[in-house]
């Protein structure tokens, strides 16, 4: 059973530190790998798919890896902002129907 | 529309009744999928379906809990006989195929009083 291991499950950052967001998976039949971010109450918000032949996506201050033979990806954020804080999940899609989400790291930004 | 579009936003509903969710998904996406966020946990599958067709239901978690997409576009989820333990967010995700990424739409928020 494909499992999706996100770490750390919370971290707390002064603004304009980089940081990195770990999700790690268990099954290499990977089709690709979304980020999202999930503010308290509302939907999620896909922020970078990574599709399996990619090994990296990059949109405003966010890049995203894939390592597909170690099984990790990577949510670089660079100069974060108290806007970022949300909770971020990876979620992956492989071989099975359906979509495998991480247990989610806990964004706080503090101004 | 541009995205994926969930409602109500928002139901109360009194133990015992019965309540139906509705998702409108990007026009021409194939894949659909429901999911369940109960507060402070993730999203737990539920159904998907491939145009009409419902390929996997293993998530409902009781003959309580029906889906359907009758024209391959518009889907709605329907619990009969709603249960306290039904409160939750209900999630409706689409893509254009399976691999291309999902787009969520903002969820319906379930409480059973």
């Amino acid at each position: 059973k494909q499992e999706v291991t996100q770490i750390p499950a919370a971290l707390s950052v002064p603004e304009g530190e980089n940081l990195v967001l770990n999700c790690s998976f268990t099954d290499s039949a990977i089709y690709n790998l979304q980020w999202f971010r999930q503010d308290p109450g509302k939907g999620l918000t896909s922020l970078l798919l990574i599709q399996s032949s990619q090994r990296e996506q990059t949109s405003g201050r966010l890049n995203a890896s894939l390592d597909k033979s170690s099984g990790r990806s990577t949510l670089y954020i660079a100069a974060s902002q108290p806007g970022d804080s949300a909770t971020y999940l990876c979620v992956f899609s492989g071989s099975a129907r359906q979509l495998t989400f991480g247990s989610g790291t806990q964004l706080t930004v503090l101004p | 529309g541009a995205g994926v579009s969930q409602s109500p936003r928002y139901k109360v509903a009194k133990r015992g009744q019965d309540v139906a969710l509705r998702c409108d998904p990007i026009s021409g996406h194939v894949s659909l999928f429901w999911y369940q966020q109960a507060l402070g946990q993730g999203p737990e599958f539920l159904t998907y379906f491939q145009n009409e067709a419902q390929l996997d239901k293993s998530g409902l978690p009781s003959d309580r809990f029906f889906a359907e997409r009758p024209e391959g576009s518009v889907s709605t989820l329907k619990i009969q006989r709603t249960q306290q333990e039904d409160s939750a967010v209900y999630l409706c995700a689409s893509s254009l195929v399976r691999g291309n990424g999902y787009t969520f739409g903002s969820g319906t928020r379930l409480t059973v009083v």
